[in-house]
This record gives C-alpha cells, sequence and structure tokens, in this order.
C-alpha cells in the first residue's frame, strides 16, 4: 500500500503560469513533508519543506500548502520557468517519532514540462 | 563538500553473478540511506543506517540483497545472486538527521543497474 500518493503522472503548463503538483498521503503520523526535483541521470535534489505544524512555506517562487486534516499537500510554482521542467517527488517522514529520523517514503513522482 | 559520491555510475552484469554498489555519505552525517527506483514502484527506501547501524532493512527485497556500513565515511549494497529484475536505478542519500540541518537528504547521483 501506497503511504504518499502523487495521482498526476505528468503535468504541462506553459512558462509563466503557475503550476500546481498535488500529493496525498495516509499516515497520519507523518510530521514532515518534504518536495524533491529530479532532472534525469540525476539524483534527487531537496527543494522546500514543511513541518506539520504549519500549513504554509514560502521560498522564491516556490509554495508548500499543507492540508492535514485532508492529508493533502501541493506545491505551487509561480511563474513556472523552463528550467523547473523535471520530475517533483513528494516525501513524508516522521521526524519526530521516538526521537529517531525516520526515514523518508516518496510518491512515484510528477513529471512537469513547462513549455516556452 | 563532492556531495554523496557513488560508484559505479554504471554496472551491467550477467544474471547470477555479485553486484556490489558502493556510497561515500557527506562527511558529518549521522543517516545513510539506500533507495531503489522503478518505473513500476518508484522510490522505495531498502534499508537505512544511523551511525553506522542499521536500523530499518524492512524494504530488502530478498536475502539476496546485503548491505555495510563498516565506517561512517563508507556503504556498500550488494545483490549476490543478481537477477534481470533488480534493473534499477540505486541511489545512496545522506543526512544530518533531526535538529542538525534539517531532516532532507541528500542524494547520489544513482547507479544504473543492469542484469542481462
Amino acid at each position: 500500500d501506497q503511504q504518499v500518493k502523487q495521482n498526476s503522472p505528468s503535468l504541462s503548463v506553459q512558462e509563466g503560469r503557475i503550476s500546481i503538483l498535488n500529493c496525498d498521503y495516509t499516515n497520519s503520523m507523518f510530521d514532515y513533508f518534504l518536495w524533491y526535483k529530479k532532472y534525469p541521470a540525476e539524483g534527487p535534489t531537496f527543494l522546500i519543506s514543511i513541518s506539520s505544524i504549519k500549513d504554509k512555506n514560502e521560498d522564491g517562487r516556490f509554495t508548500v500548502f499543507l492540508n492535514k486534516s485532508a492529508k493533502h499537500l501541493s506545491l505551487h510554482i509561480v511563474p513556472s520557468q523552463p528550467g523547473d521542467s523535471a520530475v517533483y517527488f513528494c516525501a513524508a517522514t516522521r521526524r519526530n517519532y521516538g526521537g529517531s529520523q525516520g526515514n523518508l517514503i516518496f510518491g512515484k513522482g510528477t513529471k512537469l514540462s513547462v513549455k516556452p | 563538500d563532492a556531495g554523496v559520491i557513488q560508484s559505479p555510475r554504471h554496472e551491467v552484469t550477467e544474471m547470477g553473478q555479485e553486484v556490489t554498489l558502493r556510497c561515500k555519505p557527506i562527511s558529518g552525517h549521522d543517516y545513510l540511506f539506500w533507495y531503489r527506483q522503478t518505473m513500476m514502484r518508484g522510490l522505495e527506501l531498502l534499508i537505512y543506517f544511523n551511525n553506522n547501524v542499521p536500523i530499518d532493512d524492512s524494504g530488502m527485497p530478498e536475502d539476496r540483497f546485503s548491505a555495510k556500513m563498516p565506517n561512517a565515511s563508507f556503504s556498500t549494497l550488494k545483490i549476490q545472486p543478481s537477477e534481470p529484475r533488480d534493473s534499477a536505478v540505486y541511489f545512496c542519500a545522506s543526512s544530518p538527521g533531526t535538529g542538525r540541518g534539517g531532516t532532507e537528504a541528500f542524494f547520489g547521483q544513482g547507479t544504473r543497474l543492469t542484469v542481462v
């Protein structure tokens, strides 16, 4: 069973418009959520994160929203640029559970294409 | 710091052969993770270590898979004997752990394994 789900395998957006990538999770014990970006032939790179005590975190063009009651988070990219074209992975973990790090549970990713 | 270093970048081997993947984590990071990426299952955690000690190996698919971390700067993932269904990209990642720079994991560039 997938604990972290990204139901859209792909998304195509026009340059300058908003990209919205969605992620759902099932485990209510997750308390920290992350987005990673991955280019072909490279490892995933950390993009932005949010703790479960917050509902929004912003970093430049990237904003992550968390709706705990719906167990849903989203990544907004505004404005979208062609260089944003990549696969985006949502990940979740139990950072504060039992004092341990836990591990990152990833969704399957959404391939974003930003067209000029 | 050079980041997480994995070797080899590509490995092609025949079914039944032993395969060893190597990883050098970022210096000072207490956590090391091995992930496997396939089209069907996405990024799945195989095993992770904290201070060189294996914490959770429940993701290791079979007894043919084994991982070691003899010291803080080196880890191996071994598959013996290898099978065609083991073909995937294997990522190593390291993290400083909770309270020291966050929970974000830093990934290596991956090893693309092909078993023929």
